[in-house]
């Protein structure tokens, strides 16, 4: 079993609908969870964090954490075609603060 | 806030030459840089860790006499390709961390011919 595994996709979404991108961990001491948008040809963006279970909502975008069933997903609302790109979970280490990397789901939204 | 620069962003160099390229986080202090590779459609691979003022630490497979890092500065770490071969061609990516997260610079593509 992989430490973060993620859906490789391709995750295909109409314009304006929600994107839903999921993410398990199989440490369950990780603390600290992100999320990070990945163009092709480009280096990783980070887009959100989180450290605490429940949601965090930052503009079109929600975090959602349960440490219980470890697992942490992304929610992308109104997505756009400019969202189109891979999406990257990381989870991390605290002993060490590596991030520990899952696969990426490539996320495709037609317009 | 939170910018990391690279360079440079891209370089060809001939096989048997060195490459060096710079990571600075330009608005925060990094305690710890990280040093990735990618090769095209694959994911991430954590080359090494690098603590200002120590030694690096490798992950297992990669070659610390070919990939030599230094951290000499809370803002600065550096990685030197060694000797380098077409099989290191590759897209090189530094990531400077203030706390909790992990912001990238722009990435190094190296061609090696």
């Amino acid at each position: 079993q992989k430490e973060v595994e993620q859906n490789s996709g391709p995750l295909s979404v109409p314009e304006g609908a929600i994107a839903s991108l999921n993410c398990t961990y199989s440490d369950r001491g990780s603390q600290s969870f992100f999320w990070y948008r990945q163009y092709s040809g480009k280096s990783p963006e980070l887009i959100m964090s989180i450290y605490s279970n429940g949601d965090k909502e930052d503009g079109r975008f929600t975090a959602q954490l349960n440490k219980a069933s470890q697992y942490v997903s992304l929610l992308i609302r109104d997505s756009q075609p400019s969202d189109s790109a891979t999406y990257l979970c990381a989870v991390r280490r605290d002993s060490n603060y590596q991030l520990i990397w899952g696969a990426g789901t490539k996320l495709i939204i037609k317009p | 806030g939170a910018v990391v620069s690279q360079h440079p962003s891209w370089v060809i160099c001939k096989s048997g030459t060195s490459v060096k390229i710079e990571c600075r986080s330009l608005d925060f202090q990094a305690t710890t840089m990280f040093w990735y590779r990618q090769f095209p459609k694959q994911s991430l691979m954590l080359m090494a860790t690098s603590n200002e003022g120590s030694k690096a630490t490798y992950e297992q497979g990669v070659e610390k006499d070919k990939f030599l890092i230094n951290h000499a500065s809370l803002t600065l770490s550096t990685l030197t390709v060694t000797s380098a071969h077409p099989e290191d061609s590759s897209f090189y990516i530094c990531s400077a961390s203030p706390s909790y997260e992990q912001y990238f610079g722009p990435g190094t593509r190296l061609t090696v011919t």
